[in-house]
């Protein structure tokens, strides 16, 4: 079975500084990922995912991911964080059949400092 | 354009009672629907997925179960709450045939509920 993990609980950063969100996975077969961003008390929105090809995906919102097989991971960057980027990042491995179950991290809670 | 609606988005009630979430989505047809709940400060947990009308897959063994009586309609329910039910239950539709690759979850807002 998969597995998601995101060793950063909390993470505190400036506004106007660089954003690393760390991801790992475990899946036995080639991976789906996906990270998410939920502001408090909503649904969640997918900001990229990655099924194939450039390992380097592009999201809304300025955020970008890339993934490295060697390492299993698939971290979350955005060069320069806005205010408005506070929320909670959650990364997602799928499986790829008809149902498409997708396997959640715990999350990593942003707070962006003025 | 595709959308989903919950309800109710709060809700309280107390240990024993009977529980009912609803889920709909508009704008396509015959979609994956699956039910997610996120305990407080951890990730989400599914619960259940549908890949069609009276089909319901049970993740894990719990208090709760699901229905999909239409084809867009996903239903949460409960017969008896226990304070462990509390939590933010989260309805996500997919697509039943992607493009490529897995299927991208769309979710609803969610739904609050407290048992006390």
């Amino acid at each position: 079975a998969q597995s998601v993990t995101q060793p950063d609980i909390h993470i505190t950063v400036s506004e106007g500084a660089s954003l690393e969100l760390r991801c790992n996975y475990s899946y036995g077969a080639t991976p789906y990922l996906f990270w998410y961003v939920q502001s408090p008390g909503q649904g969640l929105q997918l900001l990229l995912k990655y099924f194939s090809g450039d390992t380097l995906v592009q999201g809304i919102k300025g955020f970008e991911a890339e993934f490295k097989r060697s390492q299993s991971s698939f971290n979350l960057r955005k060069p320069s964080v806005h205010w408005s980027d506070a929320a909670e990042y959650f990364c997602a491995v799928g499986v790829n059949t008809n149902a498409g179950k997708s396997t959640f991290g715990d999350g990593t809670t942003l707070t962006v400092k003025p | 354009s595709q959308t989903i609606h919950q309800w109710p988005a709060t809700l309280v009630q107390p240990v024993g009672s009977p529980l009912s979430l609803e889920c709909t989505v508009e704008g396509t047809s015959n979609p994956n629907l699956y039910w997610y709940r996120q305990a407080a400060g951890r990730g989400l947990q599914l619960l259940f997925y549908s890949v069609g009308i009276g089909q319901i897959s049970s993740e894990v063994p719990q208090n709760l179960s699901a229905s999909r009586p239409q084809d867009r309609q996903f239903i949460l329910s409960s017969k008896k709450l226990l304070l462990s039910d509390s939590g933010f239950y989260l309805c996500a539709w997919s697509r039943d045939r992607p493009t490529s690759g897995a299927n991208v979850l769309t979710f609803g807002a969610g739904s609050r509920l407290t048992v006390l």
